[in-house]
């Protein structure tokens, strides 16, 4: 299994739909997830942290499944704003916290 | 203005040329590192840094040279470019676990 994985997309959503990508991760060692999110030709920016407990913030919920190792984020209430690249990053393997960026996945809302 | 900065934001080069791309930061995070991003692989490591003075090899190393004799600066170097360097080339720092991302550099070799 690859350190990342992400289904690329796209995937294409009317406005206010709900929509949850999925990225599965192989570290079982792994403490920290984060979902950042990419616009076109843009630098990705930290979109929220993923903890055990999980986290939410206003319409979007990230979630960790340890037993299955994958981490999901789920949009409500999906804006034509929220079309991006949504890239799920996890520690690399062995020590120090050095980031691994899965390939992403990518979001179009029409109206 | 603080955060981080890449230079040049655009760059057309020859193959067998050496291409400098710069990066500073000014919030003296320990950690910075570059990525490159082309389609169908995402970002991908090249170095990594912890501290001025000390670099590590990332996923895709070979070809690219680093240093980091300044907190703030982080230069990636290309010592002979090939076409397959063409890409889309970000820096990056780190504070704690989030890494924040200059706005990248394109790179054209042709």
């Amino acid at each position: 299994r690859k350190e990342v994985e992400q289904d690329p997309g796209p995937f294409n959503v009317p406005e206010g739909a709900t929509v949850a990508f999925n990225c599965t991760y192989s570290n079982s060692a792994s403490q920290s997830f984060f979902w950042y999110r990419q616009d076109c030709r843009k630098e990705p920016k930290l979109l929220m942290s993923v903890y055990s407990s999980g986290n939410e913030d206003g319409r979007f919920t990230a979630q960790l499944n340890r037993a299955s190792q994958y981490i999901s984020l789920l949009i409500r209430d999906s804006k034509l704003s929220d079309s991006a690249t949504y890239l799920c990053v996890v520690p690399r393997s062995g020590g120090s916290y050095i980031p691994t960026f899965g390939r992403g996945t990518s979001l179009i809302v029409h109206p | 203005d603080a955060g981080i900065t890449q230079s040049p934001r655009y760059k057309i080069t020859e193959t067998g040329r050496q291409v400098t791309l710069m990066c500073h930061q000014t919030w003296s995070h320990s950690y910075m590192f570059w990525y490159r991003q082309d389609l169908g692989h995402g970002l991908r490591l090249i170095y990594y840094s912890a501290a001025a003075d000390i670099t590590d090899k990332g996923e895709v190393p070979d070809g690219y040279v680093v240093s980091r004799s300044k907190t703030e600066n982080f230069p990636l170097t290309l010592e002979s470019a090939t076409r397959s360097q063409t890409s889309v080339y970000f820096c990056a720092s780190r504070d704690g676990e989030t890494q924040y991302f200059g706005p990248g550099t394109r790179l054209l070799v042709l």
